[in-house]
């Protein structure tokens, strides 16, 4: 299996529950990213992380807690999330963080409830 | 403040036209991607530019460092060219700021 894949695909979760969104690339890539995609909203970064070393945080809220145990897998973990984080959550990845080409998984389309 | 400006929001156009998407954004950057997204929310990466000219197959991205500016251009369009078309800038300061995106629909 290529490029990134991001399981699982769908998700609907009430708000006191715990689940975790997987990324898994196979492209020898050293950097992956989550990224945020609201309704009607531009896309944003959330984390980045560059040789299992996590480089950015843009503010997130600690409901969102991300583990990369390795270059090749990258975990975002959550918990006692709101409504409003109902979106897509991309991964991708890349050789070298921000400024190289990013391989984007499909996404996990995620409703709170 | 690190601003980034897609033009236009929307765009329909009949296939066979030349294509043209606008991103302008506030201060000097380090670089510029294009992304495509499809309707389902598949993202692909078109270009990375840091000055001057990219052409890969119909597609064509063009950046001006002095004007802030650049252009994506879609040559001989096709009706699967529709998707969202998003422009990135990095501004060096670990920040990647995107884009509303511009929406094409490229009628048969």
């Amino acid at each position: 299996e290529t490029g990134v894949t991001q399981t699982p695909r769908h998700l609907v979760m009430g708000m006191t529950n715990k689940k975790s969104l997987k990324c898994e690339q196979h492209l020898g890539h050293n950097a992956m990213y989550w990224y945020k995609q609201s309704a009607k909203k531009p896309l944003e970064l959330m984390f980045v992380y560059n040789f299992k070393e996590q480089t950015e945080n843009n503010s997130v809220p600690s409901r969102f807690s991300p583990e990369c145990p390795n270059s090749s897998h990258l975990f975002l973990h959550l918990h006692t999330l709101q409504p409003e984080d109902s979106a897509l959550y991309l991964c991708a990845s890349s050789m070298r963080p921000i400024t190289d080409t990013q391989y984007f998984g499909p996404g996990t389309r995620l409703t709170v409830l | 403040k690190n601003e980034v400006e897609q033009s236009p929001q929307n765009l329909t156009a009949q296939e066979g036209e030349f294509i043209t998407i606008n991103c302008s954004y506030s201060v000097g950057i380090s670089a510029l991607h294009w992304l495509q997204q499809h309707p389902g929310g598949g993202i692909v990466s078109l270009f990375m530019l840091s000055s001057g000219k990219k052409k890969h197959g119909r597609l064509i991205a063009t950046i001006n460092i002095q004007e802030k500016h650049s252009s994506l251009h879609i040559t001989a369009s096709h009706p699967r060219d529709s998707a969202v078309y998003i422009c990135a800038v990095y501004f060096g300061n670990e920040k990647l700021t995107f884009g509303t995106g511009t929406r094409l629909t490229i009628i048969p």
